[in-house]
């Protein structure tokens, strides 16, 4: 199956500063990238989408000013959280997708960012 | 407002017996319906889909059903393995993708 990689793993940051994470799909050329944030014990909520070459649409509550989205290529999507916060420590999760209907999304293993 | 909701966050069952995971939904005009599974730290992968026209989707061991009158849809797994044991989410997409809390599913040997 198609295979997405998520870099870091895991972050710990100091309040202020700035988090940039990676998403690549390894096989494949997304058209579409999605990033997802999710809470303990709660589901996964989409934050913005990216397509390849344009701006993120960011969902509603999103602030795009602090969560930086970069579809650079048909490979790679960097997240940025930017003077981050101890209310911004959670799970980050991307996914990839080959056409824009977003039925078929490959995920990756997700980003632990804690903020101190 | 919690459109899609898995309101059994656990579920436990012998190895063989069938594990039956359970979703509502509210809004109507979601056109597909997906379930992924998720291992510790992995990301969820894909299991099996269903599009909102149809009533009954099976994979392997794993089935889908959609009432659209109860806005409900569930998963069977006959029969339940080990391996199986792993958070499982529902999903509803109209446009993108909202998906429900989760329920973690432990088979027991």
């Amino acid at each position: 199956g198609a295979v997405v990689s998520q870099h870091p793993s895991r972050v710990i940051c100091k309040s202020g500063t700035s988090v940039k994470i990676e998403c690549r799909s390894l096989d494949f050329q997304a058209t579409t990238m999605f990033w997802y944030r999710q809470f303990p014990k709660q589901s996964l909520m989409l934050m913005a989408t990216s397509n390849e070459g344009s701006k993120a649409t960011y969902e509603q509550g999103v602030e795009k000013d602090k969560f930086l989205i970069n579809h650079a290529s048909l490979t790679l999507s960097t997240l940025t959280v930017t003077s981050a916060h101890p209310e911004d420590s959670s799970f980050y999760i991307c996914s990839a997708s080959v056409g824009r209907g977003g039925l078929e999304q490959y995920f990756g293993p997700g980003t632990r960012l804690t903020v101190t | 407002d919690q459109q899609v909701k898995q309101n059994s966050p656990s579920l436990s069952v012998q190895e063989g017996r069938i594990s039956i995971l359970n979703c509502d939904y509210t809004n109507s005009m979601f056109d597909y319906f997906l379930w992924y599974k998720k291992y510790p730290a992995e990301g969820p992968t894909f299991l099996i889909s269903i599009s909102s026209i149809k009533d009954k989707n099976e994979d392997g061991r794993f089935t889908v059903f959609l009432n659209k009158s109860a806005k409900h849809l569930s998963l069977h797994i006959v029969p339940s393995q080990p391996g199986d044991s792993a958070v499982y989410f529902c999903a509803a997409r109209r446009g993108k993708l909202i998906f429900g809390q989760g329920t973690t599913l432990q088979v027991k040997p």
